[in-house]
């Protein structure tokens, strides 16, 4: 099955620097890539995705980028601020009888510090 | 009330009781899934549901029993559960299963066995 592998699993940056999430994933056939936020003690929250036909897509400060050939995929967070703090998910959508599921990565904890 | 509505939140049981957990969706997807939450672990899939049916037991134990009555809610039963099995139980739905859709999660129910 599906594989998703998620580094770091803690970051730690300064307001306004940058931040960076890495993913890789196994299953050639996976063609839908989210990502989650997830804020302590509340659901996790979709804040960006990519489809298997688009290599680059932002939304304001966010940013992800796909690169299907070396099967690995990024979250770029810039200008970060004290509130981008929270565990954050990579995902890949996998081919599981009769249609696709996700599948996982462990999380990133991301603190931005004042 | 819209969302992904997940009951109760919070849930302490010991090993030989039995107890569910309800989730209920109001956005009209027709997919619904049980993920498990646990410390240092990636968002395991536990079971998944297309228009009511299940399609998908991804190899739990036959101690949590899933049931799909309609489209809109999903339920999961509980009985003589183990220690191991204290996690967050997170619900969510998607529409369809072609899997460019992400996912939309409950807030969870934090099941505490003992």
């Amino acid at each position: 099955g599906e594989n998703v592998e998620q580094h770091p699993s803690t970051l730690s940056v300064q307001e306004g620097d940058s931040a960076v999430i890495k993913c890789t994933y196994s299953d050639s056939a996976s063609n839908y890539f989210p990502w989650y936020k997830q804020e302590l003690g509340k659901r996790p929250q979709l804040i960006i995705d990519i489809r298997s036909n688009v290599g680059e897509k932002k939304d304001q400060r966010i940013a992800v980028t796909l690169n299907k050939t070396a099967k690995h995929f990024s979250l770029h967070i810039t200008e970060t601020q004290p509130e981008d703090s929270a565990v954050y998910f990579c995902a890949a959508s996998a081919p599981m009888n009769s249609g696709y599921a996700l599948n996982f990565g462990k999380g990133t904890s991301l603190l931005v510090t004042p | 009330e819209t969302g992904v509505t997940q009951t109760p939140r919070h849930l302490v049981m010991g090993m030989t009781n039995k107890k569910s957990l309800k989730c209920e969706q109001h956005l009209g997807h027709n997919a619904m899934y049980w993920y498990k939450q646990s410390a240092k672990k990636p968002l395991e899939l536990m079971f998944v549901y297309s228009l009511e049916e299940r399609v998908e037991n991804n190899s739990v134990p036959s101690r949590f029993s899933p049931e799909c009555p309609n489209s809109s809610h999903l339920f999961l039963h509980l009985h003589t559960l183990q220690p191991e099995d204290s996690a967050l139980y997170l619900c969510a739905s998607s529409q369809g299963r072609s899997g460019v859709y992400g996912y939309t999660f409950g807030s969870g129910t934090r099941l505490t066995v003992v």
